[in-house]
């Protein structure tokens, strides 16, 4: 089955400066990547995501890049602030499985006034 | 207001005992998901269901049961052979079971073991 690593598992940056998570997968059938955000004790949410038909997609300050060729992917949040502090998730789906997305384990970012 | 709802949000168990956490949605979704959140484990599924009345084990399904008997209900019970229940339960649905639909998240259960 699908394998998602994320890294770093902790990321802390000052306010302003940009940030970097990156995953990668196994499955060269994966095609829909999807980010999520989790704010401490609540749910997590949909922030981004990238079909495997393209490399990058923006939205405002964040954006995913997607390499096929290397198996991985990354969201950047660009001019960061305190409240993009959260746990962040990378997932994977693969067409050639079960459809069910396989998520990393998280990173830590920490945003420092 | 549509969404996903877990009920409760806190929950204490005693050892030997089974407890049942709710899940309703009222975004007319077929697909429906239930994963356990450990610190530093990321996301495991427990259980999914394309449709009704039909449900599949996850990865971590051991000592867990379901039931799909209607479209907006799936309903997760955590049974006293589950040894390590304590976590946090998380709720998910997608319009149906393809990939690429995004997966929408319920607030969430905390379960404790007393």
């Amino acid at each position: 089955g699908e394998n998602v690593e994320q890294h770093p598992s902790t990321l802390s940056v000052q306010e302003g400066d940009s940030a970097v998570i990156k995953c990668t997968y196994s499955d060269s059938a994966s095609n829909y990547f999807p980010w999520y955000k989790q704010e401490l004790g609540k749910r997590p949410q949909l922030i981004i995501d990238i079909r495997s038909n393209v490399g990058e997609k923006k939205d405002q300050r964040i954006a995913v890049t997607l390499n096929k060729t290397a198996k991985h992917f990354s969201l950047h949040i660009t001019e960061t602030q305190p409240e993009d502090s959260a746990v962040y998730f990378c997932a994977a789906t693969s067409i050639g499985g079960s459809y069910i997305p396989t998520f990393g384990r998280g990173t830590s970012l920490i945003v420092h006034p | 207001d549509g969404g996903i709802t877990q009920s409760p949000k806190y929950l204490f168990r005693k050892e030997g005992q089974n407890v049942t956490l709710s899940c309703e949605q009222n975004l007319n979704h077929d697909a429906m998901y239930w994963y356990r959140q450990d610190p530093g484990q990321g996301l495991r599924l427990i259980y999914y269901s394309q449709i009704v009345n039909d449900f599949q084990k996850g990865d971590i399904a051991e000592g867990y049961s379901v039931s799909r008997e209607k479209k907006e209900s799936f309903p997760l019970t955590v049974t006293s052979a589950q040894k390590n229940p304590t976590a946090f339960y998380l709720c998910a649905s997608s319009i149906d079971f393809a990939s690429g639909n995004t997966i929408y998240f319920g607030e969430g259960s905390w379960l404790t073991v007393v």
